[in-house]
């Protein structure tokens, strides 16, 4: 079992919807959450950072952590179809001094016009 | 902002020769992870450097290498390379912090035939 799951999709909403990415974890002392935006053969670009239980807005994006349920998602207000993407869920796990990312295999988004 | 500069980014090899891939640090940035992207996958974690020691080591062939300088850019030095090797490499760099957010580089295509 992968440390860290999400739908692979494809997730297709219509533009001006609200896309709901969702992603969980195994380690349960996992301590800081990440989404990535990557585009296709482009490198991942850091959206959201999330570290507390709750919410956490910037802009049209929302990031929602449940460390009880080792669940975090990823909102996205108002799509565009510049936002159709790849997103990938990153974890930094518990445990000593090494903070490499762990990643789910990422949610391809479409928005259609 | 500076962001982080790799180099080449495209590069063609045969198989049994060697590459070497470079990453440039954001400014004050002391921290250097390196990632493997296969077609169609997530990023894998293959080594980190701290203040030029290696830190952590991930699924990172023995044919593979990597150092951090005094300027703490980085090289991923591969040897005997294999066509399985034909992937997008990235590095990220942190400065730490309390939540050790990663910042991606564009990335070197590798491809080997």
């Amino acid at each position: 079992q992968k440390e860290v799951e999400q739908n692979s999709g494809p997730l297709s909403v219509p533009e001006g919807a609200i896309a709901s990415l969702n992603c969980t974890y195994s380690d349960r002392g996992s301590q800081s959450f990440f989404w990535y935006r990557q585009y296709s053969g482009k490198s991942p670009e850091l959206i959201m950072s999330i570290y507390s239980n709750g919410d956490k807005e910037d802009g049209r994006f929302t990031a929602q952590l449940n460390k009880a349920s080792q669940y975090v998602s990823l909102l996205i207000r108002d799509s565009q179809p510049s936002d159709s993407a790849t997103y990938l869920c990153a974890v930094i796990h518990s445990g000593g001094s090494n903070y490499k990312l762990t990643f789910g295999k990422g949610t391809l988004l479409t928005v259609n016009p | 902002a500076a962001g982080v500069i790799q180099s080449p980014r495209h590069l063609i090899k045969e198989k049994r020769e060697t590459a070497t891939l470079k990453c440039y640090p954001i400014p004050r940035h002391d921290t250097v992870y390196w990632y493997q992207q296969g077609p169609g996958q997530d990023p894998q974690f293959l080594i980190s450097f701290y203040e030029k020691m290696q830190s952590d080591k991930g699924s990172i062939p023995d044919r593979f290498s990597a150092q951090q300088f005094s300027d703490y850019h980085s090289e991923l030095n591969m040897s005997s390379l294999e066509l399985g090797d034909s992937a997008l490499y990235f590095c990220a760099t942190t400065n730490g912090g309390e939540y050790n957010e990663q910042f991606f580089g564009p990335g070197t295509r590798l491809t080997v035939l």
